[in-house]
């Protein structure tokens, strides 16, 4: 069965302090895997998409990178307002939905 | 100009009842989701249609009926309301399965 699991659940950061989210999954035919940001009272907001192994893409201080088995969000020298949940979503064409992870809450600190 | 829009933003009931979410996009898209948020965040998936037809129906109970009169709009009515329905739902879309999503604000629905 396919099944995304993100770790850490939640992660506090000092301001500046670079660290990164995990994204763990199994899929029987990936055809993309996706991160989105939801600030609270809001919906998902669309960051990323990689399809294959050694993908890597960037958006400001966030980096995302992708292996055969897991994605990884790179946050360098976080603000603040980098604070929100993080949303890891794997594309199953075998079922043609996504699939989403828990996600990780980060709280950045001044 | 927002891209998917819903409403209500919030809905407070009592058992039993039946209420309807209404959701619209004027992005152009072909593709409409319903997505459920529980109280853990764990957002699933529970309904998608391309251009009005009904694509994927997960295993919710049948109290819950989508309608799609236009590809713009996709609205969920929900009958005889139960506490375990308590939660946000989602309205998104997408040009395509396997395509970006974009997320309505949502609405917050509890039942009392």
């Amino acid at each position: 069965e396919d099944q995304v699991t993100q770790s850490p659940e939640a992660l506090r950061l000092q301001e500046g302090e670079s660290s990164s989210l995990n994204c763990s999954y199994t899929v029987s035919g990936l055809r993309g895997l996706f991160w989105y940001r939801q600030d609270p009272g809001k919906g998902p907001e669309f960051l990323f998409t990689l399809y294959s192994a050694g993908e890597e893409k960037e958006k400001e201080r966030l980096k995302a990178t992708l292996t055969k088995k897991e994605s990884f969000l790179h946050i360098t020298a976080p603000k603040p307002e980098d604070s929100a949940t993080y949303l890891c979503a794997l594309f199953s064409g075998g079922y043609n939905k996504l699939i989403f992870g828990a996600g990780t809450r980060l709280a950045v600190h001044p | 100009d927002t891209a998917v829009s819903q409403t209500p933003k919030y809905l407070v009931t009592q058992m039993g009842n039946d209420k309807s979410i209404k959701c619209e996009q004027n992005l152009g898209h072909d593709t409409m989701y319903w997505y459920k948020q529980d109280s853990k965040k764990f957002l699933k998936i529970m309904f998608s249609y391309n251009n009005k037809e009904l694509i994927i129906n997960e295993t919710v109970p049948n109290r819950f009926s989508p309608k799609s009169p236009d590809k713009a709009h996709l609205n969920l009515h929900i009958n005889s309301l139960e506490l375990g329905d308590s939660a946000v739902y989602f309205c998104a879309s997408s040009q395509d399965f396997g395509e970006k999503l974009f997320f309505g604000s949502g609405t917050q629905l509890s039942v009392l």
